[in-house]
């Protein structure tokens, strides 16, 4: 079976653009969360969807959107990018969308901005 | 704002080496621990998720111990092998505020196997 996928994998913006990403779940699961990953650190929950609504949000400025797809597939959004935005951009699905369901991760996209 | 710590920050051990590293986490509220391997150039892989005070799972030579009513878990890998080199997370999961789903993350602790 096809693990979860993103795309791209690499992205070079400039300041204040806007940037989209993707991501495919695993086929049968309903669930996707995003994070921000900068180097150093833990990765950062910024969104998860459930059957296509908002389930949970981080703290994370309204520059940052998302959205589910009915296929489950998900896009994150960021506008008006600034440089500390540079991180890599972690999906993750799910079954449901308790917490205790493992999640299961893409391979990211790593953002630069310039 | 939740703090979930990990220690050490890195580790580097020798091949046959037993070893272990802490998740730390609020007590209160507790409702999951998560433990995730990262390996370079792959996505992050979940080892366990654990939910009950006193949990104790297992998967080959790696096993990790919870107690929530301190605000700590272990992981422990027996007989470390080079190939268990990776960085290391637990995540929290908060049963309340209004982000429900939101998994904390540790910065990770990175352990180095040498053969």
């Amino acid at each position: 079976d096809a693990g979860v996928t993103q795309s791209p994998t690499h992205l070079i913006k400039t300041r204040g653009q806007h940037v989209t990403l993707r991501c495919s779940p695993i086929s049968g699961h309903k669930s996707v969360s995003w994070y921000q990953q900068v180097l150093g650190q833990g990765p950062q929950f910024i969104f998860q969807y459930y059957e296509k609504e908002e389930r949970g949000r981080g703290n994370f400025p309204d520059r940052f959107s998302a959205r589910q797809f009915p296929n489950y597939s998900s896009e994150l959004n960021v506008n008006a990018l600034l440089l500390g935005d540079s991180a890599l951009y972690l999906c993750a699905s799910s079954p449901g969308t308790g917490y205790s369901y493992e999640q299961y991760f893409g391979p990211g996209t790593r953002l630069t901005v310039t | 704002i939740l703090n979930v710590e990990q220690s050490p920050q890195s580790l580097h051990v020798q091949e046959g080496d037993s070893t272990n590293f802490t998740c730390s986490f609020p007590s209160s509220n507790f409702y999951a621990l998560h433990w995730y391997r990262w390996e370079t150039a792959k996505s992050p892989e979940a080892l366990f998720v654990m939910t009950l005070n006193g949990d104790e799972k297992k998967k080959g030579r790696i096993s990790a111990t919870l107690n929530t009513k301190e605000g700590y878990s272990y992981l422990y890998i027996k007989g470390s092998q080079p190939e268990d080199s990776a960085t290391y997370l637990c995540a929290f999961g908060y049963a309340g505020g209004t982000s429900y789903g939101k998994l904390t993350f540790g910065q990770g602790t990175i352990l180095t196997v040498h053969p």
